[in-house]
């Protein structure tokens, strides 16, 4: 495909059960970014990956919260026993880092979260 | 800790008009500095990226320039249209390819 993608859309859940999240990156794109969107808020940067590196996870607001990326490709952010706080639009976006600066991200439609 | 500010944070112009969005930071040590649009229910669509080398850059009806010393960044868009209603985002890189956004400027331009 052309661009990033996310499934699924929309995700309605109750609260305490586990959720998965997937992304799938531009082909070729190293870097793997999850950000979280609330109603009235910015984007809040929650993971990023770069290739075989480290994960950086500082984003991440609990322990409740995971991702993975396998292969360098397709990433599932889970999220356990889902609270109503945790109600938001989740967004990937994937780039090409160009030595320290940072390239153009490019991002999915996003995964709106409701949690009951 | 980067701090970004996005005013005014709702506009709404008739056709026609020129505009401009400003986005404050308050650490000036940037790399980058990077201007979205975002649809209602979609995600977001990169516009222009300046590296922290350049004043400007341009697409079309759309300018963006960037003063590091003063931490400021500002979106130009000339004559604008219906189809540039959108919310604009701001998004500064730092140190490290993380940004931090600001919380955007919902723009509505009305025929």
């Amino acid at each position: 495909g052309a661009g990033v993608s996310q499934s699924p859309s929309n995700k309605v859940t109750e609260k305490g059960k586990d959720v998965e999240l997937r992304c799938d990156p531009i082909s070729g794109h190293t870097a793997l970014y999850w950000y979280r969107q609330s109603l009235g808020q910015g984007l809040e940067f929650l993971i990023y990956f770069q290739g075989n590196s480290a994960p950086d996870k500082s984003g991440l607001p609990s322990d409740r919260f995971s991702a993975e990326r396998t292969g360098g490709s397709v990433s599932t952010l889970t999220i356990q026993r889902t609270q109503q706080e945790d109600s938001a639009v989740y967004l990937c976006a994937s780039s090409r880092p160009l030595g320290t600066s940072a390239d153009t991200q490019y991002f999915g439609p996003g995964t709106r979260l409701t949690v009951l | 800790k980067q701090e970004v500010t996005q005013i005014p944070a709702a506009l709404s112009v008739p056709e026609g008009e020129n505009l401009v969005l400003n986005c404050s930071f308050t650490d000036s040590a940037i790399y980058n500095l990077q201007w979205f649009r975002q649809d209602p229910g979609k995600g977001l669509t990169s516009l222009l990226l300046i590296q922290s080398s350049q004043r400007e850059q341009t697409s079309g009806r759309l300018n963006a320039s960037l003063d590091k010393s003063s931490g400021r960044s500002t979106l130009y868009i000339a004559a604008s249209q219906p189809g540039d209603s959108a919310t604009y985002l701001c998004a500064v890189y730092g140190g490290s390819y993380i940004p931090t956004f600001g919380r955007g400027t919902s723009l509505i331009v009305h025929p």
